[in-house]
């Protein structure tokens, strides 16, 4: 167990549709990282907040936005999906300040149909 | 542009083997370096890292071995177990530059362990 949750672990909606997954950090970190995973593809850094401030900016589409609330949770929001969106959503979190790793929720798979 | 590149999509070793994954980076600034193990329906787990002051980095049977002259780092499994099979992808940040820890993964190795 990472420490990082997601919610929810599956989501199926249709196309035009927006949902928003959720994320809680490990505890005491204060930075967040949302990942994209398509088939075949690695990694995709979409964005990274601190301490509830966006600090840098991936391939994340203008649909896409984000989230870091005070507690520190964080909240992806995709919009007016389509089938290219079906993929797996990472969240990462990492303590700041040293060079320390990133550790990652256990993900949302999310189905466009 | 991919600045982290795994050019092996797949490895297969026998059970007691050497396993020896393979990256390759683009961007001058990284200088902080992880590899990550991922099993299918579960998020990436951290591995081992290796910050670019060193060229070697050891944890039990995993070593990761960092070129900065060629760009290049290997992590090597030995003995490669049943269990070692996963995708395993390689990751780098520029921490030099202020808070923003980033990780730019590659897209990753599936390693097959035969028994």
């Amino acid at each position: 167990d990472s420490g990082v949750t997601q919610t929810p672990k599956h989501l199926i909606t249709a196309t035009g549709q927006r949902v928003t997954l959720r994320c809680s950090p490990r505890s005491g970190d204060l930075s967040v990282y949302w990942y994209q995973q398509s088939l075949d593809q690695g990694l995709q850094f979409l964005i990274q907040y601190y301490n509830g401030e966006e600090r840098a900016k991936g391939n994340i589409l203008e649909r896409f936005s984000a989230q870091q609330f005070p507690d520190l949770h964080s909240e992806l929001n995709l919009s007016s999906l389509e089938l290219g969106d079906s993929a797996l959503y990472f969240c990462a979190s990492s303590e700041q300040g040293a060079n320390t790793e990133a550790f990652f929720g256990q993900g949302t798979r999310l189905t466009v149909v | 542009d991919q600045q982290v590149k795994q050019n092996s999509p797949s490895l297969s070793v026998q059970e007691g083997r050497i396993s020896i994954l393979n990256c390759d980076y683009t961007n001058s600034m990284f200088d902080y370096f992880l590899w990550y193990k991922k099993y299918p329906a579960e998020g990436p787990t951290f591995l081992i890292s290796i910050s670019s002051i060193k060229d070697k980095n050891e944890d039990g049977r995993f070593t990761v071995f960092l070129n900065k002259s060629a760009k290049h780092l290997s992590l090597h499994i030995v003995p490669s177990q049943p269990g070692d099979s996963a995708v395993y992808f390689c990751a780098a940040s520029a921490t030099s530059g202020g808070s923003n820890y980033k990780l730019t993964f590659g897209k990753g190795t599936l390693l097959t362990v035969n028994p």
